[in-house]
Parts: structure tokens; C-alpha cells; sequence
């Protein structure tokens, strides 16, 4: 059963591009958030998905940045004309449905680090 | 709002011995969960322990143990017995109860001296 899938593991970018990263969450699991971290930081939470919805983005800088989470296929986090203050390590995480409430962590990727230039 | 704080950027202990993480979150709310957070070399994110803050009894897993102090707000990681695999960032996290997404502290880094 493999665990969470992110690609491309490195990606680089120059500035003005757009990043595509791409999240396959494990088997069976429908809800799948995205997180960035920066250097020598935490993770800093940014959209919370299930299938074809979006359930809470209010991590998601308000320009250049969007997430999807088609009915079919990965997860996608893209973002638009990038600029150097986006290098950082974005990681998803998935879960299955859940006993409403309740927590119980979830299962994270190994992350895509982006690299403006 | 949710804040969670690790005031120990970094942590060594010798091999085979004990060490505690710090940790101390900010919520007004009575139900929520902690976790702490491995993350090695390799960059995964691992899931070392949880608690239900509305359970008294502190979580333990192998070595791993916590001590959930739920008046102070504080929630620190024990770990027994340390070993060289143990080196990694360790991070504590929150959420409240309803909501899944996690806040999560700044970090500290372990290391294990051989």
C-alpha cells in the first residue's frame, strides 16, 4: 500500500513561471490538505480538500495560488508567476473519511521542494 | 486563535538516555488534539504520538511517552532510551475538535550523541 505520493520531488522554477505539484494521497483516503513550510520553520497549514471540493483554504495566499482535487486523478497545487519568497517545501498529507470530529492525524508525503531562480 | 510554541530550538542527549521536548499551545477551546511530529532527514513528516485532551491519561507509544499538562497548556515529548535513529526535527501540533487542519510549533532539533 503505498503511502503519499508527491512529484516532482525538486522542482525549479524562474521567477515568473508557474509550479505544478502534484499529489496522489494513499489508497482510500478522499480528503487531502497541502502545507508549506519555509526554512527552520513549521509547517504552516494552507487548503483542506475532498473530491471536487474545496473545504477550507483560508491558508491560501489570496493571489497566484490555487488547489484542486479532481474527481479523478491527483491533487494539484499550482502556483501562478512565481517569485523567489515561494521557494519552500510543500507537503500534502491525506486521511480517510472520519468519525466527524474527531482527529487522529494524518499521513504525510515526503514533500516537493521549489526552488525560484 | 490557535497557537502552539517549541521554546527549544535544539535539543542533544546522549545515547541510550532520556530526553524532553517542550512544548506549551494557546486555545480557548476545551476539546482539541496534540500530536508530535518526526520529521528525519528524508523530510517525511512522521507521527510519533496523539492525545484527546479530554482524556486525563498521558499517551505513550514504545518510547514515546507525554506529559499532558491540560490546566498549563503544556504538552512535551519524552523520549526513553534514546537512538541514533531518533535524530530528526521533532514537531508539536494541534487541532481542534471539528476541524482537521493542524498547527504546528517551530521545531526542534534532536540529536543523538553516540
Amino acid at each position: 500500500n503505498a503511502g503519499v505520493m508527491q512529484n516532482p520531488r525538486h522542482l525549479v522554477r524562474r521567477r515568473g513561471q508557474e509550479a505544478r505539484l502534484r499529489c496522489s494521497p494513499m489508497k482510500g483516503h478522499s480528503h487531502v490538505y497541502w502545507y508549506r513550510q519555509l526554512p527552520e520553520e513549521g509547517l504552516k497549514f494552507m487548503v483542506y480538500l475532498q473530491k471536487e471540493n474545496i473545504i477550507d483554504e483560508s491558508g491560501m495566499p489570496k493571489e497566484r495560488f490555487s488547489a484542486e482535487f479532481p474527481k479523478e486523478g491527483p491533487s494539484i497545487l499550482r502556483i501562478q508567476q512565481v517569485v523567489r519568497g515561494d521557494s519552500a517545501a510543500y507537503f500534502c498529507a491525506s486521511s480517510p473519511n472520519r468519525i466527524s470530529g474527531v482527529n487522529y492525524g494524518y499521513t504525510f508525503g515526503s514533500g516537493t521542494r521549489l526552488t525560484v531562480v | 486563535a490557535q497557537t502552539v510554541t517549541q521554546s527549544q530550538p535544539e535539543m542533544s542527549v546522549q545515547e541510550a538516555e532520556t530526553v524532553t521536548l517542550s512544548c506549551t499551545y494557546d486555545t480557548s477551546e476545551s476539546d482539541y488534539y496534540l500530536f508530535w511530529y518526526k520529521q528525519p532527514p528524508s523530510r517525511q513528516m512522521i507521527l510519533v504520538i496523539r492525545q484527546e485532551a479530554y482524556k486525563q491519561q498521558n499517551a505513550t507509544e514504545n518510547r514515546f511517552s507525554v506529559n499532558f499538562q491540560k490546566a498549563a497548556k503544556s504538552f512535551s515529548l519524552k523520549i526513553s532510551d534514546s537512538q541514533l535513529g531518533d535524530a530528526a526535527m521533532y514537531f508539536c501540533a494541534s487541532s481542534l475538535q471539528g476541524a482537521q487542519k493542524l498547527v504546528f510549533g517551530q521545531g526542534t532539533r534532536l540529536t543523538i550523541n553516540p
